[in-house]
């Protein structure tokens, strides 16, 4: 299994601002991604972070908005831009272990933004 | 499009009931299955990934099974505890988009 950190845990922004989130793995993995989960809604998927090449990012959400960054194999960042109170959500991170053919994911602690 | 579904969406039993929660997904081509819990304003912890060549996984009080010709899984969680309050979530790893795709949660309460 993967251990997985996130920095902030929660932070409250002015509108306009941007907040960067981080995200710090215990091993090396491939994949990565980046979810949104807004109040008393379920997950849903913003981004996948490879090293080494741009994130792929799901309909819905743009790279001017969400820029990610993925510099090695158990490190990434997402910057939610130019903030607006839609963007008061919990933020995600995981990683997908492929290892002994299970293709198990594990998640973060999250990151709660309230935007004011 | 792959689709899935949690009911009930919200539970709530008294302690030391045996519970049940559904979860129903419309394509049947998953590599897998996974059950989390999630903790108000928290992430999400991994409780049970099924492969989808198994019918069935334990761990402790849970049990999850896996009836994908059907697109059904179901929790059960046995003797429960107030600490078992939490939000249960369904995920299934979809061949087709290789992508998790969340059911819609269910927010379970356990009172004393």
């Amino acid at each position: 299994s993967a251990v997985i950190s996130q920095k902030p845990s929660r932070d409250i922004c002015q509108r306009g601002t941007s907040l960067t989130i981080q995200c710090q793995v215990d091993s090396q993995v491939t994949m990565m991604f980046w979810y949104r989960q807004q109040p008393g809604q379920s997950l849903t998927l913003i981004a996948t972070a490879n090293q080494g090449s741009e994130a792929t990012y799901e309909s819905g959400f743009v790279i001017d908005k969400f820029p990610i960054s993925r510099p090695n194999l158990t490190f990434s960042t997402l910057t939610v831009s130019n903030l607006s109170p839609e963007d008061s959500s919990i933020y995600l991170c995981s990683v997908e272990d492929r290892s002994g053919g299970y293709y198990e994911q594990y998640f973060g602690p999250g990151t709660r933004l309230t935007v004011t | 499009k792959q689709e899935v579904t949690q009911i009930p969406a919200a539970l709530s039993v008294p302690e030391g009931e045996n519970l049940v929660l559904n979860c129903s997904f419309t394509d049947s081509a998953i590599y897998n299955l996974q059950w989390f819990r999630q903790d108000p304003g928290k992430g999400l912890t991994s409780l049970l990934l099924i492969q989808s060549s198994q019918r069935e996984q334990t761990s402790g009080r849970l049990n999850a099974s896996l009836d994908k010709s059907s697109g059904r899984s179901t929790l059960y969680i046995a003797a429960s505890q107030p600490g078992d309050s939490a939000t249960y979530l369904c995920a299934v790893l979809s061949y087709n988009t290789d992508k998790l795709i969340f059911g819609t949660g269910t927010r379970l309460q356990v009172f004393p």
